[in-house]
């Protein structure tokens, strides 16, 4: 079993319509995660931290963790064109000196 | 802002050459990184450094050695470059526990 895993899709929406991305993690004591967008031959860019169960909202991105399911998504609102890009899921390691990265959700958000 | 800064974006080099890859950050981190990203592999972790002088080998770590003299520097080198290390390598920082930045990316080809 992976420390972190994505569905890699491609997960294709419409515009304006909301993605949804998941990420599933195995260590039970994690306590902060991260959400990364790269855009195709870019370096990765971070884009929303959560650190406790619920809901963080940021503009038109929303983080969702449960530590209880070991389960934390990403909700897009208003999907853009521009919003087209792999998303990584990204969990610090138990001494946060590591990072476990997941291998990334394909998102096209068509106009 | 984060700034991480990596010396080359595009950089060939021939079978048997010692190639080295430099990563400054400008934000006083402790810790650094350094990974490389292949299709369908995700992100890799090669080495990663969290003092001066300190570092820890990551899940990849064969055929390549770092070198960290100062706080903001951290270089990658292969020491005898083959076409299989052909990839794109990425130098993140970060403070310690929390999230990570990352450089815009050396892509290197090896021919």
């Amino acid at each position: 079993q992976k420390e972190v895993e994505q569905n890699s899709g491609p997960l294709s929406v419409p515009e304006g319509a909301i993605a949804s991305l998941n990420c599933t993690y195995s260590d039970r004591v994690s306590q902060s995660f991260f959400w990364y967008r790269q855009y195709s031959g870019k370096s990765p860019e971070l884009i929303m931290s959560i650190y406790s169960n619920g809901d963080k909202e940021d503009g038109r991105f929303t983080a969702q963790l449960n530590k209880a399911s070991q389960y934390v998504s990403l909700l897009i609102r208003d999907s853009q064109p521009s919003d087209s890009a792999t998303y990584l899921c990204a969990v610090p390691f138990y001494n946060f000196n590591k990072f476990y990265f997941g291998s990334g959700t394909k998102l096209n958000v068509k106009p | 802002d984060v700034k991480v800064t990596q010396s080359s974006r595009y950089l060939v080099k021939r079978t048997g050459e010692k190639v080295f890859l430099e990563c400054v950050q400008d934000m006083d981190h402790e810790n650094m990184f350094w990974y490389r990203q292949d299709p369908g592999l995700g992100l890799r972790l090669i080495y990663f450094s969290y003092d001066v002088k300190m570092k820890e080998k990551g899940d990849i770590p064969e055929g390549y050695s770092v070198s960290r003299e100062k706080k903001e520097r951290f270089s990658l080198i292969l020491e005898s470059a083959s076409t299989n290390q052909t990839s794109m390598y990425l130098c993140a920082s970060s403070p310690l526990g929390y999230e990570q930045y990352f450089g815009p990316g050396t892509r290197l080809t090896v021919t």
